[in-house]
């Protein structure tokens, strides 16, 4: 089966622009993860969708990030404006139910804000 | 909220040795799954070995194995016979919050 998609692979910016990533998870996978991995750190929840439902948006900047899952399948992951400190790699991961007990991780975006 | 502490930011082993990377974590629920995951360069996420709590039977997978002890919340992965590709981050991993992370590097 063909694994988590995301696109782009690496985006450079400028601050205060905006930025989108995208997230295409295994067919059929009802749990989708965003992560946000500084350099160095391990990955750092940043919402959690059931469908198209938010389960878990506790550690999300929702001044400035945005995500949305509208039918379920895809998401997109949104920055606006960012800053030099959203400098990091943005990790998708997806599991088939809550109750699965392999996430599938994709390679992540790498963004860099200068 | 659950957290997972890894207090080891680096480790080194000499290849074909044995190395045991430390995870303590907290938690409310009564059944939960713990895992480890691998990072290398590549930023590939790679599942590595889980746990059931309910089982008391600790996990092994292969070189890997875990010593799990959950009066302690403690969760360590053993890996023996080392390999040059072992090389890489090692994340502890609860209810899908990740550890700070150890950098292992194996020595030939």
């Amino acid at each position: 089966e063909a694994g988590v998609a995301q696109s782009p692979r690496y985006k450079i910016i400028e601050k205060r622009q905006s930025v989108a990533f995208w997230c295409n998870p295994i067919s059929g996978h009802a749990t989708l993860y965003w992560y946000q991995q500084i350099l160095g750190q391990g990955p750092k929840l940043l919402i959690q969708f059931q469908n198209n439902g938010v389960v878990d948006d506790s550690q999300l900047p929702k001044d400035r990030f945005s995500a949305e899952r509208l039918k379920g399948v895809d998401s997109t992951l949104k920055i606006q404006p960012a800053k030099l400190e959203d400098s990091a790699v943005y990790l998708c991961a997806s599991i088939r139910t809550l109750w699965d007990t392999e996430a599938f991780f994709g390679q992540g975006t790498r963004l860099t804000v200068v | 909220a659950q957290t997972v502490t890894q207090s080891q930011p680096e480790m080194s082993v000499q290849e074909a040795e044995t190395v045991t990377l430390s995870c303590t974590y907290d938690t409310s629920e009564n059944n939960y799954y713990l895992f480890w995951y691998k990072q290398p360069p590549s930023r590939q996420m790679i599942l590595v070995i889980r746990q059931e709590a309910y089982k008391q039977q600790n996990a092994t997978e292969n070189r890997f194995s875990v010593n799990f002890q959950k009066a302690a919340k403690s969760f360590s992965l053993k890996i023996s016979d080392s390999q040059l590709g072992d090389t890489a981050m090692y994340f502890c991993v609860n209810d899908m919050r990740f550890g700070a992370g150890t950098r292992l590097t194996v020595k030939p």
